[in-house]
């Protein structure tokens, strides 16, 4: 069964703080999306990772992938309150998304 | 347009009715996918067209659940006899190539 497991489900980060969401999945794809969604709304394409090794930078957002551990990581710096949303990471196998639970980021002033 | 198009983005219906939800894709995006998203949890794969093909229905929860893609662009998803479990967000995706796949608004079906 394929499954992509994100953690944590919850975070709650000061403004200004780092953090990071990791992103665990199943399949041999080399291909691993990031997205966000706020309440009520869809899904925010943010990061399309296609190789291993593959790092992308969108502000104060960045994602890594790592293929062989099956680990993809996003990071974030210096937290800000307009980052507070659900992120899902989803990988791309046998040509359809799988998405994990999504972390649900709350920043606190 | 420029993204992609859902409709109706609200949709009550009484137990038992049927009812078509509309997906219209960025133009010229080969794929297609359905998805639907339960509260709080994450989306879950339905059906998947490349143009006209449905190449995976894995995901349609039963066989009251039907999509198709006559044309290679359009989509209607369809549910008939809907039941409370079927309440949800119903979105779709496109893509040209399989990197971006961009989601539309949803169309947000409550069942009473």
């Amino acid at each position: 069964e394929l499954k992509v497991e994100q953690n944590p489900l919850f975070l709650s980060m000061q403004e200004g703080k780092n953090y990071t969401i990791y992103c665990n999945y199943s399949t041999t794809s080399d291909r691993l999306y990031w997205y966000r969604q706020d309440p009520g709304k869809s899904l925010e394409s943010l990061f399309v990772l296609l190789s291993n090794g593959a790092v992308k930078q969108e502000g104060r957002l960045m994602a890594s992938l790592d293929t062989k551990a099956r680990l993809s990581t996003l990071h974030i710096t210096a937290a800000v309150h307009d980052l507070s949303a659900t992120y899902f990471c989803s990988d791309f196998g046998n040509e359809k998304l799988t998405f994990g639970t999504g972390t649900r980021l709350t920043i606190i002033p | 347009g420029a993204g992609v198009s859902q409709s109706p983005r609200y949709k009550v219906a009484k137990r038992g009715q049927d009812v078509a939800l509309r997906c219209d894709p960025i133009s010229g995006h080969v794929s297609l996918f359905w998805y639907q998203q339960a509260l709080g949890q994450g989306p879950e794969f339905l059906t998947y067209f490349q143009n006209e093909a449905q190449l995976d229905k894995s995901g349609l929860p039963s066989d009251r659940f039907f999509a198709e893609r006559p044309e290679g662009s359009v989509s209607t998803l369809k549910i008939q006899r809907t039941q409370q479990e079927d309440s949800a967000v119903y979105l779709c995706a496109s893509s040209f190539s399989g990197n971006t796949i961009y989601f539309g608004e949803g169309s947000w079906l409550t069942v009473v």
